[in-house]
């Protein structure tokens, strides 16, 4: 039990959809990460979010954006769906002494969220 | 090339078995993490570490940060080790943020 939860845990959407996909961190965590993983592979790191500001972007294009809130929460927002966007989606809370140190403690990861495109 | 490569990709063993799955990267780290993932998808972060070398319990984790390897080795192996375990190092982009960069994941069995 990580103490970071993600909903909902799966999703289908249709081609050219929007979805939102939402994030709970750990409390006093400041910095939410979002990762892709399609079948078979590794996660990809989409961008991570440090304060409430995007603080890293990974190769992703500008229809996947996302939003940190100040309660801890945070939302991945994926425009015009495609079917190659079908993966599971992960986030991960951190506690970052300051932007851009190495000194993060251990990222906490939540259990994704599975979304299908069709 | 992926700047994380891991070995084997797939591994089979008996229970009480010694396991050792191996990491090697090719980019300056500020830190290394082992995570276990297991069917259904969530991730556990298992380790972080810079130097050095982390045991927990059965797990003890090592890394040569001059050779930019690193191992996982899990002693007295049981069936419900059987995960993926993935290697993933931490990166400081140019614009100051930190990302992390996976391996593709070594997919452990261990049968009774």
């Amino acid at each position: 039990e990580t103490g970071v939860t993600q909903s909902p845990t799966h999703l289908i959407k249709t081609r050219g959809q929007q979805v939102t996909l939402r994030c709970s961190s750990q409390s006093g965590h400041n910095t939410v990460s979002w990762y892709q993983q399609a079948l078979g592979q590794g996660p990809q790191f989409i961008f991570q979010y440090y304060r409430e500001e995007e603080n890293g972007r990974g190769n992703f294009p500008p229809r996947f954006s996302g939003l940190q809130f100040p309660n801890y929460s945070s939302e991945l927002n994926v425009n015009a769906l495609e079917l190659d966007d079908s993966a599971l989606y992960l986030c991960a809370s951190s506690l970052v002494l300051r932007a851009g140190g190495p000194d993060s403690y251990e990222q906490y990861f939540g259990p994704g969220t599975r979304l299908t495109v069709t | 090339k992926n700047e994380v490569e891991q070995s084997p990709q797939n591994l089979t063993a008996q229970e009480g078995e010694f396991i050792t799955i191996n990491c090697s990267y090719s980019v300056g780290i500020s830190a290394l993490h082992w995570l276990q993932q297991h069917p259904g998808g969530g991730i556990v972060s298992l380790f972080m570490l810079s130097s050095g070398k982390k045991k927990h319990g059965r797990l003890i984790a090592t890394i040569n940060i001059q050779e930019k390897h690193s191992s996982l080795h899990i002693t007295a192996s049981h069936p419900r080790d059987s995960a993926v375990y993935i290697c993933a190092v931490l990166l400081i982009t140019q614009g100051g943020s930190e990302k992390l960069v996976f391996g593709k994941g070594t997919k452990l069995t261990v049968n009774p």
